[in-house]
């Protein structure tokens, strides 16, 4: 697999349940970043987690990082209708350009 | 969440024709990058733009693609002889510093090639 791959490649749960997507990558990296994108949206940045974090944290967002597996997770609690979206992570591979996952679609039911 | 203006929302081109795809970043944000995201495909890297210069880019980036920033606001992609597998979301984005940073990306313009 590529740099940056999540799964599940979607996720349909009813509000309020929790929902943790997970990512995994190949090589060395700074950090890792989760981003959200709204259908025909942009994408907008969750967290961001440096390779020497293991935990963070924002709001109802909590993200792991597992460098000795090459791995992340995103947990979004208490899923509401809103959350409904896709979900990237992406790494550093250079001090400029970020490489994505293929994404998680996130749906949350009423 | 900081803005990054992207235009035209939608683009529709015939082959073979030159588009300019028009960004403006967040102000003081200094690192600039064009992404695409062919639909239903993975996000991927074009180019990175810092003090008027190119500082890295992707294979995709080849010599139908360039980019400037004309006037210290705008931020452009052109590609100078369009073709059908260049129909996609093309996303502008902007950070702070290169690295350990979130970028913060614009809506994206559609670019439909006929």
């Amino acid at each position: 697999s590529q740099q940056g791959e999540e799964d599940p490649q979607a996720l349909s749960i009813q509000e309020g349940e929790n929902a943790t997507m997970n990512c995994s990558y190949k090589t060395s990296i700074n950090n890792l970043q989760w981003y959200r994108q709204n259908s025909g949206r942009g994408l907008v940045h969750l967290i961001l987690i440096r390779s020497n974090e293991r935990e963070k944290h924002s709001g109802r967002l909590r993200v792991t990082l597992d460098t000795s597996k090459k791995s992340s997770s995103l947990l979004i609690t208490a899923s509401r209708a809103a959350d409904t979206a896709s979900y990237f992570c992406a790494t550093d591979a250079s001090n400029y350009q970020l490489i994505w996952g293929a994404g998680t679609k996130l749906i949350i039911k009423p | 969440e900081p803005e990054v203006t992207q235009t035209p929302s939608h683009q529709v081109t015939q082959m073979g024709q030159e588009v300019i795809l028009r960004c403006v970043p967040i102000s003081n944000h200094l690192y600039f990058y064009w992404y695409r995201q062919i639909l239903g495909q993975k996000v991927e890297f074009l180019v990175s733009f810092y003090n008027n210069e190119i500082s890295e880019k992707s294979e995709i980036f080849d010599d139908q693609f360039s980019v400037e920033r004309p006037d210290g606001s705008n931020f452009t992609l052109k590609i100078r002889s369009t073709k059908l597998e260049d129909s996609a979301m093309y996303f502008c984005a902007a950070s702070l510093q290169a690295s350990n940073q979130p970028q913060h990306f614009g809506d994206g313009t559609r670019l439909s090639i006929l």
